[in-house]
């Protein structure tokens, strides 16, 4: 199957800080990447949709000035909260299609103090 | 997205018991994918399901897909103290995924 990797896996930032998540898809290109969110205990959210060479599709309720997608390249989306706060802690899990399905990367667990 | 409801929430099994898990929308589903995420872990692919009334086995697991395509469920027979996780069903739509809450399984050996 399909690889997809994310750097890091964790973070500790300080409030107010912004954060830089990168996702790789490492054998196969992805014109479109997938952005989720899940806090602990709860589903994943899809937070908005990556797209190569274009801006990215948010979803309702997600601010598109704090999360700042950006798709330069068929294997490589980066996901930068800026200005991050307590509540933006949380998993935060890229995902890519190839075929039919739809694989995940590990997630990167960012802790904002 | 498509809003898919599941449950339970929690299911505690004793090793060797089979249990199921359910998956419901009140619109007409395209498909439906399920995924089992570990403790800790990301999600990973199990199925898609996508015809009328299909049903699909792996192993001790067995997929439906209901006949209005409104409903799914994941069976699991004998469990396993491997099968301890969240198994997600997930609705597609074009590629982006709705997920259900997810039912969180543990095994009393």
């Amino acid at each position: 199957g399909a690889v997809v990797s994310q750097h890091p896996s964790r973070v500790i930032c300080k409030s107010g800080t912004s954060v830089k998540i990168e996702c790789r898809s490492l054998d196969f290109q992805a014109t479109t990447m997938f952005w989720y969110r899940q806090f602990p205990k709860q589903s994943l959210m899809l937070m908005a949709t990556s797209n190569e060479g274009s801006k990215a599709t948010y979803e309702q309720g997600v601010e598109k000035d704090k999360f700042l997608i950006n798709h330069a390249s068929l294997t490589l989306s980066t996901l930068t909260v800026t200005s991050a706060h307590p509540e933006d802690s949380s998993f935060y899990i890229c995902s890519a299609n190839w075929g039919s399905e739809q694989f995940f990367g590990p997630g990167t667990r960012l802790t904002v103090l | 997205g498509q809003q898919v409801m599941q449950i339970p929430q929690y299911q505690h099994v004793q090793e060797g018991e089979d249990f199921t898990t359910y998956c419901n929308s009140s619109t007409t589903l395209s498909n439906i994918q399920w995924y089992k995420q570990r403790p800790g872990g990301h999600p990973v692919f199990l199925i898609q399901l996508v015809k009328s009334g299909e049903v699909k086995k792996q192993k001790r697991l067995t997929f439906q897909f209901g006949e209005a395509k409104k409903n799914s469920s994941l069976h699991i027979t004998a469990t396993q103290t491997t099968d301890v996780g969240t198994y997600f069903c997930a609705a597609s739509n074009d590629y982006k995924l709705s997920f259900g809450a997810g039912t969180t399984v543990t095994v009393r050996a």
